[in-house]
């Protein structure tokens, strides 16, 4: 069945930098563009990236622009995100999530929680 | 950028049915999808494309999307479907993917 399991979490502090990673099983990943989704504590939920199928188109809203970056490694089933300049701001549970080709999500991870604190 | 908004909250007796709008410019010329999410889990797609469901998903769901405004429909409400409801379409003109601000479903 398909998985979309997410890590690299934790707590670290603002001005620094932290890597997601989010291991998919269950089906074709390299046919697939994939997402990154965050949710903020007690808020709704916000897009942060996508990434096409091979890797050569990628989005972000102004919020993470310049300072994520999604990337693919499909040879690993793999998808990162590579977030820098932490503010307190991007604290939120981080999603991972497939595009059904309908540009929904129809599978999701079970998210990885990200603090920037001092 | 493209905005969707949603009430923060609707209240439903079990049994009736719940209307979650969805309101946009011209939003029924764009394709809305619908989320459910319970605490402390993933979000769940429950309606697609304006109105389809993905397998597994109740009959009780359905969708609606017209003029400035996309509906999900929950009939026969249980005490199950308490939960956050998301509406999420894809921007093209930006190439950005919204959501709106989530409605807190609570069944009475």
């Amino acid at each position: 069945q398909v998985q979309l399991v997410e890590s690299g979490g934790g707590v670290v502090q603002p001005g620094r930098s932290l890597r997601l990673s989010c291991a998919a099983s269950g089906f074709t990943f390299s046919t697939y563009t994939i997402h990154w989704v965050r949710q903020a504590p007690g808020k709704g939920l916000e897009w942060v990236a996508l990434i096409s199928y091979d890797g050569n188109t990628k989005y972000y809203p102004d919020s993470v622009k310049g300072r994520f970056t999604i990337s693919r490694d499909n040879s690993k089933n793999t998808l990162y995100l590579q977030m820098n300049s932490l503010r307190a701001e991007d604290t939120a549970v981080y999603y991972c999530a497939r595009d059904s080709l309908g540009w929904n999500f129809d599978y999701w991870g079970q998210g990885t929680l990200v603090t920037v604190s001092s | 950028s493209y905005v969707l908004t949603q009430p923060p909250s609707v209240s439903v007796a079990p049994g009736q049915t719940a209307r979650i709008t969805c309101g946009g410019n011209n939003i029924g010329s764009k394709s809305v999808h619908w989320y459910q999410q319970k605490p402390g889990q993933a979000p769940v797609l429950v309606v697609y494309d304006d109105s389809d469901r993905p397998s597994g998903i109740p009959e009780r769901f359905s969708g609606s999307n017209s003029g400035n405004t996309a509906t999900l429909t929950i009939s026969r409400v249980e005490a199950e479907d308490e939960a956050d409801y998301y509406c999420q379409m894809w921007d093209s003109s930006s190439a950005h993917v919204v959501f709106g601000g989530g409605t807190k479903l609570t069944v009475l």
